[in-house]
């Protein structure tokens, strides 16, 4: 079992939806990211958070430290959003992190 | 640029041959991170430095696979004896102390 999971692996949504993606996680962790990975390109990190939620643009994130869950929110969803997004935790003192497996999204007109 | 570059972006090599990729970090990034992501996976820990020091290397899959900063910036991560199982995404990451990670684009390693 992975030590991070991500629900669902694969999303369609329509122009417009509201989309959620789910994170858990089975240790103890300092922080999390939210990344996001279009196709054939780079990682661009939208979130780092340890508690609470977090806000940018039609982005949110959340955490809940004690139920060891972390949720990723876009509103209004767009074409452009269509990509993969992957949570990562950081473990221990190195700051290393640990990756999910990615959540495939694709929003169409 | 002020972002993190990683060259070449894409490499084939053929199997047996050695291969060095580079990672140029934001400047003044103390935390320096390599990961491998194979096709269709999430990335995976290879190995860290602060500054110059490589601090965890458990991540490394073989005794074939070397990295090293020796200055504290620039950063080369080395496969020897390339095998088809490294063909992967070699990812670069640096971060100022324990912030957030800044990504590379990565390289794209094939071998053949």
């Amino acid at each position: 079992k992975n030590e991070v999971e991500q629900s669902p692996q694969n999303l369609t949504a329509q122009e417009g939806e509201f989309i959620t993606i789910n994170c858990s996680y089975s240790v103890g962790i300092s922080a999390l990211h939210w990344l996001q990975q279009h196709p054939g390109g780079g990682i661009v990190s939208l979130f780092m958070l340890s508690s609470g939620k977090k806000k940018h643009g039609r982005l949110i994130a959340t955490i809940n430290i004690q139920e060891k869950h972390s949720s990723l929110h876009i509103t209004a969803s767009h074409p452009r959003d269509s990509a993969v997004y992957i949570c990562a935790v950081i473990t221990g003192t190195a700051s290393k992190l640990t990756f999910g497996t990615g959540t495939r999204l694709q929003v169409t007109l | 640029g002020a972002g993190v570059s990683q060259s070449p972006r894409y490499k084939v090599a053929k199997r047996g041959q050695d291969v060095a990729l580079r990672c140029d970090p934001i400047s003044g990034h103390v935390s320096l991170f390599w990961y491998q992501q194979a096709l269709g996976q999430g990335p995976e820990f290879l190995t860290y430095f602060q500054n110059e020091a490589q601090l965890d290397k458990s991540g490394l899959p073989s005794d074939r696979f070397f990295a090293e900063r020796p200055e504290g910036s620039v950063s080369t991560l080395k496969i020897q004896r390339t095998q088809q199982e490294d063909s992967a995404v070699y990812l670069c990451a640096s971060s100022f102390d324990r912030d957030e990670q800044y990504f590379g684009p990565g390289t794209r390693l094939t071998v053949t």
